[in-house]
């Protein structure tokens, strides 16, 4: 079982949609979490951390759900510089700093 | 913006030739790390440094893999020799120094895309 599973996707979605992305994470003793953005072919950039409160910041709110061990992530009103490919990140607490990635849901956004 | 700086951008290769890759840090940042990413996957850590020492290499294939950071700045990452299995983005990121037991952002260079033909 991976340490960190998502859905591929993709999502296709039209402009101004909300759109739910989950993963689900297998250590039940992992602390931190993260959202991480990637567009196509560049390097991945953090977009939001994830707290067990749950969080918002603009249009995308993210969710911890520590029981079931899942994470949300949540776009609203969708634009199409939302297009990219959205990584959860499992901050891996048995190491120095370590993150542990999943494989990415790709979103793609139309007008 | 200070940025982490990876050269070169794009590598070609055959199968059995060496390469490396170099990485320079975000100034003053202590911890290092290469990722390799496989198209469709996540990354996935290869090695870690703190300062000039590694800390964790866990998942670098040894028998061909290599990295180092000998003055605790910048850094090179060699295959010797590459197999077509090593085509992939090979990020590098940069952490400041850890301060007890809080998230450090991990800063992404724009990666050097290998392939090995």
């Amino acid at each position: 079982r991976k340490e960190v599973e998502q859905d591929p996707g993709p999502f296709n979605v039209p402009e101004g949609a909300t759109v739910a992305f989950n993963c689900t994470y297998s250590n039940s003793a992992s602390q931190s979490f993260f959202w991480y953005r990637q567009d196509c072919r560049k390097e991945p950039k953090l977009l939001m951390s994830v707290y067990s409160s749950g969080n918002e910041d603009g249009r995308f709110t993210a969710q911890l759900n520590r029981a079931s061990q899942y994470i949300s992530l949540l776009i609203r009103d969708s634009k199409l510089s939302d297009s990219a490919t959205y990584l959860c990140v499992v901050l891996f607490s048995g190491g120095y700093n370590k993150l542990i990635f999943g494989a990415g849901t790709r979103l793609a956004v139309h007008p | 913006e200070a940025e982490v700086a990876q050269s070169p951008r794009y590598k070609i290769t055959e199968k059995s030739q060496a390469v490396a890759f170099w990485c320079d840090p975000i100034s003053g940042h202590a911890t290092l790390y290469w990722y390799r990413q496989i198209l469709g996957q996540g990354p996935e850590l290869l090695v870690q440094f703190q300062d000039e020492s590694v800390v964790d290499d866990s998942q670098l294939p040894k028998d061909r893999f290599s990295a180092e950071r000998l003055k605790g700045v910048d850094s090179t990452l060699k295959i010797q020799p590459a197999e077509l299995g090593d085509s992939a983005m090979y990020l590098c990121a940069s952490s400041p120094r850890p301060q007890g037991i809080s998230y450090n952002e991990q800063f992404f260079g724009p990666g050097t895309r290998l392939t090995v033909l």
